[in-house]
């Protein structure tokens, strides 16, 4: 089955690193996603994975993959206000079309 | 990435009307749509399925004959609301998917919209 944990809040402080976490449970064909959304509006891709790769950068956000314990983060570097932001985890499995299923939201605050 | 629209953004409307969602895909062809429902500060909730130019695929508890959904070409799904109640208002928001061997795993979401039943 599919069941996405992430944790719910995250303060950080302008400037420095944010990390957030997720757990997913499917270890098959997996792809497995970051979304963020802003205040009223929907879903911006930010990156993702599949499931065969441990890291992936792309400027400011670092994905990293632990297989092992199906542990994923994504970390913002140099994090600024206008990441302030709820980031959704989701993953999307081979056997069930890649349809999503996401985790309940981090919201993270940036505080100056 | 790819982009995605919505219309209406929002839309106000009396028990007891029906209301459409547009949703399109503006660069790319999608053959495969989902439309999310989403309370405030919740998750998606994933409502339906739809694929072009079949019959959409609803999750288990969403009412077909309530929400009615068509994907009459690879840019274009709709989603009507009908006969609405109060409880019917949310965030609704679509997304698509697009084809070939990258674009099949990159699901581009639209902006939402927010419909309130009076």
């Amino acid at each position: 089955g599919e069941d996405v944990e992430q944790s719910l809040f995250l303060s950080v402080r302008e400037g420095d690193s944010s990390v957030i976490n997720c757990t997913y449970t499917d270890s098959s064909s997996t792809y497995l996603y970051w979304y963020k959304q802003e205040p009223g509006a929907g879903l911006q891709l930010l990156t993702y994975i599949f499931s065969n790769m441990d890291m992936k950068q792309d400027q400011r956000l670092t994905v990293l993959l632990n297989k092992k314990d199906k542990h994923l983060s994504l970390r913002i570097a140099d994090t600024q206000t206008g990441d302030s932001a709820i980031y959704f985890c989701a993953e999307g499995v081979r056997a069930n079309d890649y349809k999503l299923s996401f985790g309940a939201g981090t919201t993270v605050t940036v505080r100056a | 990435g790819a982009v995605v629209s919505q219309h209406p953004s929002r839309v106000i409307c009396k028990s007891g009307t029906s209301v459409k969602i547009e949703c399109r895909s503006l660069d790319f062809q999608a053959t495969t749509m989902f439309w999310y429902r989403q309370f405030p500060k919740q998750s998606l909730m994933l409502m339906a399925t739809s694929n072009e130019g079949s019959k959409a695929t609803y999750e288990q508890g969403v009412e077909k004959d309530k929400f009615l959904i068509n994907h009459a070409s690879l840019t274009l799904s709709t989603l009507t609301v009908t006969s609405a109640h109060p409880e019917d208002s949310s965030f609704y928001i679509c997304s698509a998917r697009g084809t070939g061997t990258s674009g099949t795993y990159e699901q581009y979401f639209g902006p939402g919209t927010r419909l309130t039943v009076t």
